[in-house]
């Protein structure tokens, strides 16, 4: 298998812009995850679906955030309109199942803000 | 509610010396707990995990770490550090049916 597969890698964007980040799970996993990683506040878990429901979204950070599931091998997390405090690096991972399950994390995406 | 709590940011080791990255978590459900890795500009990767039985548990690469739950800790150990250990360490809990909860952080620094 491929692994978790995110585009982009890196995105340079201006302020105000639409973002749209996309992830492929690994295949036969029921749960995907979207985490955000800065230096101030270290990975936050953002939101995770269940069989491509959203399962919980408490920690996405407001409105501008909205994320997607529209079937088992595909997601996107989108930031409309995009702001500099948004610059990070984004990490989808994959599980089989919730809890006590492996997650599979994809490499990243690098997101600058200008 | 669950949290973890890595002590230290920065660990800075001799090669082939003992490695010690601290773990301290809170669960109010039997816990589920795991140290992963991450190389610069990567994902994270498991290194091991703990879920029911043996409380010693042996990951990649030569890490191990022991659930102690009477301290509420999961420590992650290596006998003996590599350069190519250098990275950032992270601890997390989970329980059944949640997501992980990761702590912020450890960068482990190995010089020769």
């Amino acid at each position: 298998d491929a692994g978790v597969i995110q585009s982009p890698r890196h995105e340079v964007t201006e302020m105000g812009q639409e973002v749209t980040l996309r992830c492929k799970p690994i295949s036969g996993h029921d749960y995907l995850f979207w985490y955000r990683q800065t230096m101030m506040r270290g990975l936050e878990l953002l939101i995770y679906f269940n069989n491509n429901v959203p399962i919980d979204d408490s920690g996405m950070p407001e409105d501008r955030f909205s994320a997607k599931m529209p079937n088992a091998s595909f997601s996107t997390l989108k930031i409309q309109p995009s702001e500099p405090r948004d610059s990070a690096v984004y990490f989808c991972a994959s599980s089989i199942s919730g809890g006590a399950e492996t997650q599979y994390f994809g490499p990243g995406t690098r997101l600058l803000v200008l | 509610a669950q949290s973890v709590t890595q002590l230290g940011s920065h660990v800075s080791v001799s090669e082939g010396a003992l490695v010690l990255l601290r773990c301290n978590y809170s669960s109010s459900v039997p816990p589920y707990l795991f140290w992963y890795v991450q190389y610069p500009n990567q994902g994270l990767q498991l290194l091991l995990k703990y879920t029911t039985g043996a409380t010693l548990v042996k990951g990649i690469n030569g890490f191990e770490a022991e659930f102690k739950k009477s301290e509420t800790s999961f420590h992650l150990t290596k006998p003996s550090a590599h350069m190519s250990d250098a990275a950032e360490y992270f601890c997390a809990v989970g329980g059944a049916g949640t997501a992980l909860i990761f702590g912020k952080g450890t960068t482990l620094s190995v010089s020769s």
